[in-house]
């Protein structure tokens, strides 16, 4: 079974500038989940699809992030313009069930860098 | 606000002794628990799992116990391999919905 699969592993931008990040979850998962990974710190969830509705996005900060989940499938997670903060691992999951509890399958994350 | 903690960053333990890590969490409403495991450069891997209706879990090495009262949870890894040397993050929810994760604490078994 293909893991789930995200691109690019690295992006180094400056500051102002945009970026884009693509995640293809396992097949027929039905939960996305994007996470924001700051050095030091736990996965922080920024937001969570159903199919390609969104389920959670409270903790996305909404005037610079953007993501999108068309058909249901693969999703991207846009950043514009980016901050120095922003630098962190962007891990995409995604889990089989959506409303139970059940554990969720993690891509290998894009570290993004921004000077 | 950390809802989910892990105070210990790192844990050093020796190859076939016993690891034991803890997290503890301050929503009381958090009723499902997960361990995840990561090595360096991937993304986390599920560990194991415990919802609030049990207090033992327990998958060949790895156990993990919740604690209601205490608000606590920890994963007990017996006996501890060098293979298992990584981040262990514990994560909370409710209900399934977002999940919380802690810091996580890096463990390495020595051989």
């Amino acid at each position: 079974e293909a893991g789930v699969a995200q691109s690019p592993r690295y992006k180094i931008i400056e500051k102002r500038q945009s970026v884009a990040f693509w995640c293809n979850p396992i097949s027929g998962h039905a939960t996305l989940y994007w996470y924001q990974q700051i050095l030091g710190q736990g996965p922080k969830l920024l937001i969570q699809f159903q199919n390609n509705g969104v389920v959670d996005d409270s903790q996305l900060p909404k005037d610079r992030f953007s993501a999108e989940r068309l058909k249901g499938v693969d999703s991207t997670l846009k950043i514009q313009p980016a901050k120095l903060e922003d630098s962190a691992v962007y891990l995409c999951a995604s889990s089989l069930y959506g409303a139970v509890s059940t554990e969720a399958f993690f891509g290998q994350g894009t570290r993004l860098t921004v000077v | 606000d950390q809802q989910v903690k892990q105070n210990s960053p790192s844990l050093s333990v020796q190859e076939g002794r016993i690891s034991i890590l803890n997290c503890d969490y301050t929503n009381s409403m958090f009723d499902y628990f997960l361990w995840y495991k990561k090595y360096p450069a991937e993304g986390p891997t599920f560990l194991i799992s415990i919802s609030s209706i049990k207090d033992k879990n327990e998958d060949g090495r790895f156990t993990v116990f919740l604690n209601k009262s205490a608000k606590h949870l920890s994963l007990h890894i017996v006996p501890s391999q060098p293979g298992d040397s990584a981040v262990y993050f514990c994560a909370a929810s409710h209900t399934g919905n977002q999940f919380y994760f802690g810091t996580g604490t890096s463990l390495t078994v020595i051989p």
